[in-house]
């Protein structure tokens, strides 16, 4: 059963406009979440994470939203450029017996020129 | 510094046939971990290690085996490939205490025919 789900697979924005990518969890236990960009044939690689102690993190464009009562995280990009074209994974780990990450299946973003 | 390498880049199987993927890093992580990637399946964990001769099970591990013997190296095995085992693997380190975010490797395309 996906612990962790991004439902919307792809997502596009024009260049310069706000792009809002969305996760949702059903493990409580889930303590940290991670948001990684991937380009086609490389990687995975990591932008930006938030502990549940805190509702928002920011870094420069990037910015991550946590509401632990919905059980939902979303991440934000303004503006939005054409190399932030990839797809986008988040990802949780939990407080308890967790040394293990658990992914979403990903959201495909293309920013338009 | 090259991070997390993996080889081979490509690999064609046979049903039945064996191989071992090889994951490096010089980065002098503690953990490492093997991830498969599927259409709308994201990252699912398959093994992975907290430390030099350990290992431990994740989310998808059968079928496959795993090795530690050397801190920097994580060796995924498969006995008798399958073609449900056609995939891409991703290879991932990151340091203990409370820093989270993981390093991937290229990844492997595997495909079993």
């Amino acid at each position: 059963d996906q612990q962790v789900k991004q439902n919307s697979p792809s997502l596009s924005v024009q260049e310069g406009r706000i792009s809002i990518l969305n996760c949702d969890y059903t493990n409580s236990m889930f303590d940290y979440f991670l948001w990684y960009k991937k380009y086609p044939a490389e990687g995975p690689t990591f932008l930006i994470s938030i502990s549940s102690i805190k509702d928002k993190n920011e870094d420069g464009r990037f910015t991550v939203f946590l509401n632990k009562s919905a059980k939902h995280l979303s991440l934000h990009i303004v503006p939005s450029q054409p190399g932030d074209s990839a797809v986008y994974f988040c990802a949780a780990h939990p407080l308890q017996g967790g040394n293990q990450f658990y992914f979403g299946t990903g959201t495909s973003l293309t920013v338009i020129p | 510094n090259a991070g997390v390498t993996q080889t081979p880049k490509f690999r064609v199987l046979k049903t039945g046939q064996s191989m071992t993927l090889l994951c490096a890093q010089d980065m002098n992580h503690e953990y490492m971990y093997w991830y498969r990637q599927d259409p709308g399946m994201g990252l699912r964990l398959i093994h992975y290690s907290v430390g030099e001769g350990t290992t431990a099970k994740g989310e998808v591990p059968d079928g496959y085996n795993v090795s530690r013997l050397k801190k920097q190296n994580f060796l995924l095995g498969l006995e008798s490939a399958a073609p449900s085992q056609t995939s891409v693997y991703f290879c991932a380190s990151r340091p203990s205490g409370s820093a989270y975010e993981q390093y991937f490797g290229p990844g492997t395309r595997l495909t079993v025919t």
